[in-house]
């Protein structure tokens, strides 16, 4: 059984700074991994799918990189509407979260 | 675009069996799993289990003893029934369409979407 392990389980960050969330395989998952966002009171919605594509409708300044076991969900310049709790998921395993919050 | 929406009873009590079902609407049936998710009050995510067009399901192996999912490809809907609940079972359970795509049999990639709106389940006696 995969574990996701993500890092920090807060992040503080001011508007218009970049944000850099990490997501940890505890055993390799090539590119195989997805990022999610949610906001309080909404279902979660999908970011990026194989460690580094855009899903429809995704704005640039988020972007996904890494492979095997270290990811990496940046936003390059935060908006407003970016603070929320994001999530990796590999197959039926999702991390536990990373609380995106203003500075 | 694919729309999911879901519905259930959403209070129950300890040793009650779970009911929810799931619908989709504008796109596609076949091809896809179709999932279910929870999330406890101001927790993580957990996948329950999902199923496809032809019924072949895959569950968490930590609730497979209780999980049931079926699927009614004439109505384009999935259900989802957990039985013996307890407090613990208390969530938000979603509904999502999985994409998997596949090489040689081996699933490369596979991510969640759309999820459907999500219905509160509060266990208590």
């Amino acid at each position: 059984e995969i574990v996701m392990t993500q890092s920090p389980a807060t992040l503080s960050v001011s508007p218009g700074e970049r944000a850099t969330l990490s997501c940890r395989a505890s055993q390799s998952v090539s590119s195989n991994l997805a990022w999610y966002q949610q906001k309080p009171g909404q279902a979660p919605r999908l970011l990026i799918y194989g460690a580094s594509t855009r899903a429809t409708g995704i704005p640039a300044r988020f972007s996904g990189s890494g492979s095997g076991t270290e990811f990496t969900l940046t936003i390059s310049s935060l908006q407003s509407e970016d603070f929320a709790v994001y999530y990796c998921q590999q197959s039926g395993a999702f991390g536990q979260g990373t609380k995106v919050e203003i500075k | 675009q694919v729309q999911l929406q879901q519905w259930g009873a959403g209070l129950l009590k300890p040793s009650e069996t779970l009911s929810l079902t799931c619908a989709v609407y504008g796109g596609s049936f076949s091809g896809y799993y179709w999932s279910w998710i929870r999330q406890p009050p101001g927790k993580g995510l957990e996948w329950i289990g999902e199923i496809n067009h032809s019924g072949s399901t895959n569950y968490n192996p930590s609730l497979k003893s209780r999980v049931t999912i079926s699927v009614d490809t004439s109505k384009n809907q999935f259900s989802l029934k957990l039985s013996s609940v307890t407090a613990a079972d208390t969530a938000v359970y979603y509904c999502a369409r999985r994409w998997r795509i596949t090489i040689f049999g081996v699933v490369t990639q596979n991510w969640f979407d759309p999820w459907g709106q999500g219905t509160l389940v509060t266990v208590s006696s």
